[in-house]
Order: C-alpha cells, then structure tokens, then sequence
C-alpha cells in the first residue's frame, strides 16, 4: 500500500493566521481525502481531492476555510485558514487503498491555535 | 446518507478475558465496504480489516475476528484472549462505492476506548 509524508507533524499557531499542511504520496493516487479529528473526537471527512478538478467539501466545511491544492498525483496541502482555538486538531490525509487494502492514513497534523 | 455507530463508548476487562467492540451501520449502497481501524496513544491509526459488502464470511486474524452480519447491519470486533497492548481506541468505519471505480472518503463511528487491565 502507499506511504504517505504528511507535515508538520504538529503546529502551534496564533489565532487569525492561516497553516498549510503537505502530504506527499510515494505513489500516484487518483484521490485523496483531508479529515479532521477534534480532541477526544471521531474522524470527520473534510473533503476529497481530486487531481484536475476542485476539491468537494462535507456539509459543515467550506473552501474559503479549508482550501485544498492536488498539483499532481502525489502531492496535496490543505490549508486551515483564519484559524480560532476551535480549529484545534488533529488533521489527516488519506488515500483511496488498492484492492482488499484499507486507506491509507499520514501520521497527522496536531494543530494548536493560541 | 451512511452512519456507523458504536454504542460502546469504553469497555475495560481485565486480561486474558475477551472482548466484543460492536459495529451497527446504515448505508442505502449495495456496494460498501467496512474497516476496522486501531489508534493506539501515539495517534497513528492502524488499518485492521476491510470487508467488501458482497463477502460475509467471518475473518479470523490470530487474536482477533470479525463477524460481518448483512441481515443485522453489524460488523463485530471480537479479541480473544485480550493484552495489556490491545489498550487503544478502535474505530469502526464505512464507504460506499463510486460510480465509475473507487469509493468515497470514511465515514467513522465514533470509537470505542478499550482498557485492558493488567
């Protein structure tokens, strides 16, 4: 299954300032998804990037918030914007598995906004 | 729109006993396909199981199995003998197939903390 590099591993911010977080794929993948996990919380999908086309955000997310890049096969960002302390989490990125496999996650982004 | 949902918020046992997490989930899909995902405190989440919605056979993987039951909706978790290391959060979650190929982002249950007591 792929290995994904996903940083920075974690970020402590000042309210109102924007972070960007990459995730790098050894190999090329048709999607990949951007998930949220609140502290103590479940996993909540954000949104699914798709290479050549626009990003499709969940009900509850919206791209002037979250606005995501997919350049190529391998590489996405998605950037926190105009953060709060509400926006304190852990961020994900994930890809589609291959045949009997599960996704495929990073190894997060925990995100502290002060 | 799909749901999963894990009734059981935390379970603590004592080692050595067994343990069932359960999964009940709601998807209008006929083809979907279910995880079973371990997070240990370090964070990482571990891929456990996938089952495809058209394969009910039972999985048994050393320590642990899995009952996938079409009829009840319900994707069981069971750890037979269970260790100190088993200690984690275990999620339980769903996607449903894309038309074209593929299949769309996780839908997860919200988790069940397990605690295994020495």
């Amino acid at each position: 299954s792929a290995v994904i590099s996903q940083k920075p591993s974690r970020d402590i911010c000042q309210r109102g300032t924007s972070l960007t977080i990459q995730c790098q794929v050894d190999s090329q993948v048709t999607m990949m998804f951007w998930y949220r996990q609140q502290p103590g919380q479940s996993l909540t999908l954000i949104a699914t990037a798709n290479q050549g086309s626009e990003a499709t955000y969940e009900s509850g997310f919206v791209i002037d918030k979250f606005p995501i890049s997919r350049p190529n096969l391998t590489f996405s960002t998605l950037t926190v914007s105009n953060m709060s302390p509400e926006d304190s989490s852990i961020y994900l990125c994930s890809v589609v598995p291959g045949q009997g496999y599960g996704y495929t996650f990073g190894s997060g982004t925990r995100l502290t906004v002060v | 729109a799909q749901k999963v949902t894990q009734a059981q918020t935390e379970i603590s046992v004592v080692e050595k006993e067994d343990v069932t997490l359960d999964c009940v989930y709601e998807t209008r899909d006929t083809t979907y396909y279910l995880f079973w995902y371990k997070q240990p405190p370090s964070g990482e989440l571990v891929f456990l199981i996938r089952r495809n919605s058209f394969d009910e056979q039972n999985e048994i993987s050393g320590r642990y199995s899995w009952n996938f039951q079409k009829s009840t909706s319900s994707f069981n978790f069971t750890i037979t003998a269970s260790q100190v290391v088993d200690s984690a959060v275990y999620f339980c979650a769903l996607s449903e197939a894309r038309s074209g190929g593929g299949a769309d982002g996780l839908t997860f249950g919200k988790g069940t903390h397990l605690i295994i007591q020495p």
